[in-house]
């Protein structure tokens, strides 16, 4: 298993600033990923955060609007640029060991965009 | 990726065995069934994860028929902290670049 921080666990944010989310993991993975979740929905995966690389983004997902870093193997960054109030959810970031099949999760963070 | 389908919601009382059902189809011969539990606030964890017949682990038990069609999970004695929203995935977890495709969900409620 792994242990997963998200900074900030919440935030409310003016519209058209830009806020960035950490994902901090206790030991090396191999895949880390970021999903959003909008208030009473499922899960939508954003992007896969790629070490050393641009990011792979899902459709509907652009890297103007959430550039992604993943520096190391430990350690991704997500940013949800110029926001707008359509931008509150919940972000999550999670990991991913490769050839196994579980999938980790962080808290997530919360944000709220006026 | 193949999609699914389970019940919106669920009612539930303490101490029976829940069963909630998902259709996937158009499951590949490659893909696993995999489901997860989320608690309001929490990132979603890992129950149980099949590929055909019968699967259990300490929390619960996942049946597979064999068209592989689709899939239950079931929670034996259910309690109130098992309300949550459980999600039934399908996909070649090997092979697919490790994405998690999410449904809508089901949403268990148990009461006392």
């Amino acid at each position: 298993s792994a242990v997963i921080s998200q900074k900030p666990s919440r935030d409310i944010c003016q519209r058209g600033t830009s806020l960035t989310i950490q994902c901090q993991v206790d030991s090396q993975v191999t895949m880390m990923f970021w999903y959003r979740q909008q208030p009473g929905q499922s899960l939508t995966l954003i992007a896969t955060a790629n070490q050393g690389s641009e990011a792979t983004y899902e459709s509907g997902f652009v890297i103007d609007k959430f550039p992604i870093s993943r520096p190391n193997l430990t350690f991704s960054t997500l940013t949800v640029s110029n926001m707008s109030p359509e931008d509150s959810s919940i972000y999550l970031c999670s990991v991913r060991w490769d050839r196994q099949e579980t999938q980790y999760f962080g808290p997530g963070t919360r944000l709220l965009v006026l | 990726l193949a999609k699914t389908t389970q019940p919106i919601s669920m009612d539930s009382y303490e101490g029976q065995e829940v069963n909630i059902t998902c259709s996937h189809n158009n499951i590949a011969t490659n893909d696993y069934i995999t489901w997860y539990q989320q608690f309001p606030s929490q990132g979603p964890r890992f129950i149980i994860q099949g590929y055909k017949t019968k699967v259990t682990n300490e929390v619960a038990s996942l049946f597979i028929p064999a068209d592989r069609k689709s899939s239950t999970l079931s929670l034996p004695r259910v309690s109130l902290s098992d309300t949550a929203v459980y999600y039934c995935l399908v996909g070649d977890i090997y092979n697919q670049g490790g994405k998690l495709i999410f449904g809508q969900g089901t949403e268990l409620s148990v009461k006392p």
